[in-house]
């Protein structure tokens, strides 16, 4: 079946500038995770939905960043006001139930500011 | 303290050999741990889930020493295709994981 996916696969932007990540996650999983991975480094959490609530936003950086999940399916990543050191992969990964400890990865989106 | 750390390697072995990772994690209410495999510009795999125990699938087998609160992950008969970066991944409490930085391993021919 299909897996997590992502679009856009890269994104090129300007510093200052405004951008919309989006994930699909497996057909009813119903827990959904951000996470940001930067060069040479481990994936690092920002957030987590459970249905179309944010469950834990904890590791979302400060608040020029925002995620929604209005239907309980795809959820936007929003960066506002993007910087240089935004520049990374943004990965996103769904389970099946919270609990369920298996999370699948979608393929990232590789975010580059100038 | 960051919550889970391993040597980032890289580790460069020959075809056949045996190769160990190990990593260590900061929180002692720390409840699963995993191994996950990474290829280059690809998202992160799991390979294993890690028990105490100690489990093996095929040529691995990962450890949890819950008192030293460490783990570690062994790869015997290295194939080439197990190139990869190994991260180890710890979840504690709440649904998100904490990943180490990943332990490069390049099997030569």
């Amino acid at each position: 079946g299909a897996g997590v996916s992502q679009t856009p696969s890269n994104k090129v932007t300007e510093k200052g500038k405004y951008v919309e990540l989006r994930c699909d996650p497996i057909s009813g999983h119903t827990a959904l995770y951000w996470y940001r991975q930067s060069l040479g480094q481990g994936p690092e959490f920002l957030i987590y939905f459970q249905g179309t609530g944010a469950a834990d936003d904890s590791g979302l950086p400060n608040d020029r960043f925002f995620a929604v999940r209005p239907e309980g399916s795809v959820s936007t990543l929003k960066i506002q006001r993007t910087e240089r050191g935004d520049s990374a992969v943004y990965l996103c990964a769904s389970s099946l139930t919270p609990d369920q400890e298996t999370q699948y990865f979608g393929p990232g989106t590789r975010l580059l500011v100038l | 303290r960051k919550e889970v750390e391993q040597d980032p390697g890289p580790f460069n072995v020959p075809e056949g050999a045996t190769v160990a990772f190990n990593c260590t994690y900061s929180n002692s209410a720390s409840q699963s741990f995993f191994w996950y495999r990474q290829d280059c510009r690809k998202e992160p795999k799991l390979l294993m889930s890690v028990y105490s125990s100690g489990n093996e699938d095929g040529r691995f087998t990962a450890q949890l020493n819950r008192a030293s609160q460490y783990i570690s992950l062994l790869i015997r008969d290295s194939k080439l295709s197990d190139s990869a970066t190994y991260l180890c991944v710890v979840k504690t409490g709440a649904n998100n994981l904490f990943f180490g930085t990943g332990t490069r391993l390049t099997v030569i021919p």
